[in-house]
């Protein structure tokens, strides 16, 4: 396997369920994040993981709970969640440097083909 | 706020040129990318402008004005695999990176 891996690639769930996203990398990088992809609408960052801990929670409800065990693995579990919650959810990686004052956004992002999800 | 404005949707004729704006405000700025989605696939890296001025990539190039606040993704000899969506990512002074809505881009034979 090379890149970014996600499984699965489509799911669809009731509002009472609890299911889970994987991501995986295969490529050495220290960075992972889960972006929200919606028709039409700009890319919204979820969460970050720089070195295994979490650098970003973009004001994303509790029924998103991420986890990150290493640096090539990352999870997005989910529960109860809402039909406005059906999107593409993509994972991406970048080598990220620490500048002193945080780590740069600013290196390249390696997506994964992403996981359709649909709430009923 | 920030903010990135592209246009929704283009088309253009295979083996045409096409240009495809992106217009900015963020806090601060510390370059801009350009990626190529193409439907059910992964967004890939297409392009890093952080000077201004024009950089070629062999059909593919980008141009970064940073006192206007604008860029462009230039396609040249439009090939049927082009069609897909472009998205424009501006990087703000926290190294954030503040993102466009896409543009789809439909080539026509």
């Amino acid at each position: 396997e090379t890149g970014v891996t996600q499984t699965p690639r489509h799911l669809v769930m009731g509002m009472t369920n609890k299911k889970s996203l994987k991501c995986e990398q295969h490529l050495g990088h220290n960075a992972m994040y889960w972006y929200k992809q919606s028709a039409k609408k700009p890319l919204e960052l979820m969460f970050v993981y720089n070195f295994k801990e979490q650098t970003e929670n973009n004001s994303v409800p509790s029924r998103f709970s991420p986890e990150c065990p290493n640096s090539s693995h990352l999870f997005l579990h989910l529960h109860t969640l809402q039909p406005e919650d059906s999107a593409l959810y993509l994972c991406a990686s970048s080598q990220d440097q620490d500048t002193g004052t945080g780590f740069s956004g600013a290196n390249v992002l390696t997506f994964g083909a992403g996981s359709r999800l649909t709430v009923l | 706020g920030q903010n990135i404005d592209q246009p929704t949707e283009m088309t253009a004729t295979e083996g045409a040129i096409v240009q495809i704006n992106c217009t900015y405000q963020t806090s601060g700025f510390n370059g801009l990318f350009w990626y190529q989605q193409h439907a059910g696939e992964a967004p890939t890296f297409l392009s890093y402008n952080v000077l201004d001025g024009l950089e070629e990539k062999g059909r593919f190039s980008s141009f970064l004005s940073r006192s206007k606040g604008y860029s462009y993704l230039l396609l040249k000899e439009l090939q049927m695999k082009d069609s897909a969506s472009y998205l424009c990512a501006a990087v703000d002074s926290n190294y954030q990176l503040i993102w466009g809505a896409g543009t789809k881009l439909i080539i026509k034979p």
